[in-house]
């Protein structure tokens, strides 16, 4: 079965730059959709189809995806970004949702 | 406003039956895939089963394969997950998500969650 592997914490401080990788094998040939879990909250997508934003989600929020690592991107960081994020793909060869372990964004 | 609304959860022994059910609104409900996505207490997302907005297609984790049953009533707007032979390990938040079109892709709307808890 496909597998999403994400790193279990990233660290930044406010106002600088944090990366969320996703690693798949050959990942850029799927489409990557990213979500942000607050504590006791429901998830929310923040980027789907690899890098577009849905309506409301600032554009401090960004996605690349090639080869095999898919990227979030939150530039000018906020207290407010401190979350869980997760990638996740439709494995359409498995008929499979396939979540990303997820990654804490710690801000410093 | 769309809206999602989860019910059933709660606490059920080993081996026990659960039905939780989810109730929609705000959208042409037919026109779309719907989703379960569990959350074990401290752990990550885990995708559990997708049907299609036409009820003809669904998609189960292999974890509950066999043990769940999701299905749809297309008529009352509501998604179910019938849930079998539940284990400890089946213990989580259960989400109900709405998926961008008919066929899973990505999960757009989410609802607050219902917890289930397996345990004697």
């Amino acid at each position: 079965s496909y597998v999403l592997t994400q790193p279990p914490s990233v660290s930044v401080a406010p106002g600088q730059t944090a990366r969320i990788t996703c690693g798949g094998n050959n990942i850029g040939s799927k489409s990557v959709h990213w979500y942000q879990q607050k504590p006791g909250q429901a998830p929310v997508v923040v980027v789907y189809d690899d890098s577009d934003r849905p309506s409301g989600i600032p554009e401090r929020f960004s996605g690349s995806n090639s080869g095999n690592t898919a990227t979030l991107t939150i530039s000018r960081v906020e207290a407010g970004d401190e979350a869980d994020y997760y990638c996740q793909v439709w494995d359409s060869s498995g008929g499979h949702v396939v979540f990303g372990g997820g990654t804490k964004v710690i801000v410093l | 406003e769309v809206q999602l609304l989860e019910s059933g959860g709660g606490l059920v022994q080993p081996g026990g039956s659960l039905r939780l059910s989810c109730a929609a609104s705000g959208f042409t409900f037919s026109s779309y895939a719907m989703s379960w996505v569990r959350q074990a207490p401290g752990k990550g997302l885990e995708w559990v089963s997708t049907i299609t907005g036409s009820g003809d297609t669904t998609y189960y984790a292999d974890s509950v394969k066999g043990r769940f049953t999701i299905s749809r009533d297309n008529s009352k707007n509501t998604v179910y997950l019938q849930m079998n032979s539940l284990r400890a390990e089946d213990t989580a938040v259960y989400y109900c998500a709405k998926d961008d079109n008919g066929s899973p892709y990505y999960m757009d709307v989410w609802g607050r969650g219902t917890t289930v808890t397996v345990s004697s």
